[in-house]
C-alpha cells in the first residue's frame, strides 16, 4: 500500500450536493491527519485537522477510522468557492512533523 | 492571511546562476520546511529544519543548499538547475513537538529554469 492515497476524482458535483473524498494511509502509528485545500497555482491552506475520532466544521465533516486506516473528508451543502483540490496529509517520519500527502482530489462545483 | 511569507514569488534563472528563495515567519514556530511541487502532483518535502538545526533532507541534489540563519528565516540556495527544477517551491513552518504540530505554508516561490 502506497503512503497516503487518495480517491482519484476529478469529482464534479452541483452546488447544494454533499460530496466525500477518502483518504488511506499505511503508517498505522500516525496520530494526527490534515486536510488541506488547494487553489490553482497557490499555497495549501489547512481545512482541518484530525486527532480523535473525527472533527466537525460548518459545512465540514472530517472523520477517522483507525482500524481501516483511513479519514475522510465530507462537504455538505456544496459552494462554487469549494472548488480546488483537496490534499490529505499524514505524518510518516519518526517526527510527527515528516508530512506525507496524498495525489490530492479536484473538486469542481458546478452551477 | 498566510503568516509565512516567500520571496521572490516568481524567479527566472539560467542555468549558470545562483540565486536564493527566501522564507520568514513570525509565528514563534520551531520547525521550518521546504518543499516543492510539481504541476498536478503533491508537494515533496525536501528539507526539515528544527530549532535551527537540519533535521531531515530527503536526499535533495547538492544544488539545493538551505540555510536556516535564525528561527524566523530560512533559506534555500540554487546552483546549477537543470530545467527539470522548475516547480513551485513552498515553505511551511510548525510548533515543533506534540500532536497539535499543524503545518502552515507560505504562498511560495514559482521558479523557471531555462
Amino acid at each position: 500500500r502506497k503512503e497516503v492515497e487518495q480517491d482519484p476524482g476529478p469529482f464534479n458535483v452541483p452546488e447544494g450536493a454533499t460530496v466525500a473524498f477518502n483518504c488511506t494511509y499505511s503508517n498505522s502509528a500516525s496520530q494526527s491527519f490534515f486536510w488541506y485545500r488547494q487553489d490553482c497555482r497557490k499555497e495549501p491552506k489547512l481545512l482541518m485537522s484530525v486527532y480523535s475520532s473525527g472533527n466537525e466544521d460548518g459545512r465540514f465533516t472530517a472523520q477517522l477510522n483507525r482500524a481501516s486506516q483511513y479519514i475522510s473528508l465530507l462537504i455538505r451543502d456544496s459552494k462554487l468557492s469549494d472548488s480546488a483540490t483537496y490534499l490529505c496529509g499524514v505524518p510518516s517520519g519518526a517526527g510527527s512533523y515528516q508530512l506525507t500527502f496524498g495525489k490530492g482530489t479536484k473538486l469542481s462545483v458546478i452551477p | 492571511d498566510t503568516e509565512v511569507t516567500q520571496t521572490p514569488k516568481h524567479l527566472v534563472m539560467g542555468m549558470t546562476n545562483k540565486k536564493s528563495l527566501k522564507c520568514e515567519q513570525h509565528m514563534g514556530h520551531r520547525a521550518m520546511y521546504w518543499y516543492k511541487q510539481k504541476a498536478k502532483k503533491p508537494p515533496e518535502l525536501m528539507f526539515v529544519y528544527s530549532y535551527e538545526k537540519l533535521s531531515i533532507n530527503e536526499s535533495v541534489p547538492s544544488r539545493f543548499s538551505p540555510e536556516c540563519p535564525n528561527s524566523s528565516l530560512l533559506n534555500l540556495h540554487l546552483h546549477a538547475l537543470q530545467p527539470e527544477d522548475s516547480a513551485l517551491y513552498l515553505c511551511a513552518s510548525s510548533q515543533v513537538g506534540g500532536i497539535t504540530d499543524t503545518q502552515y505554508f507560505g504562498p511560495g516561490t514559482r521558479l523557471t529554469v531555462l
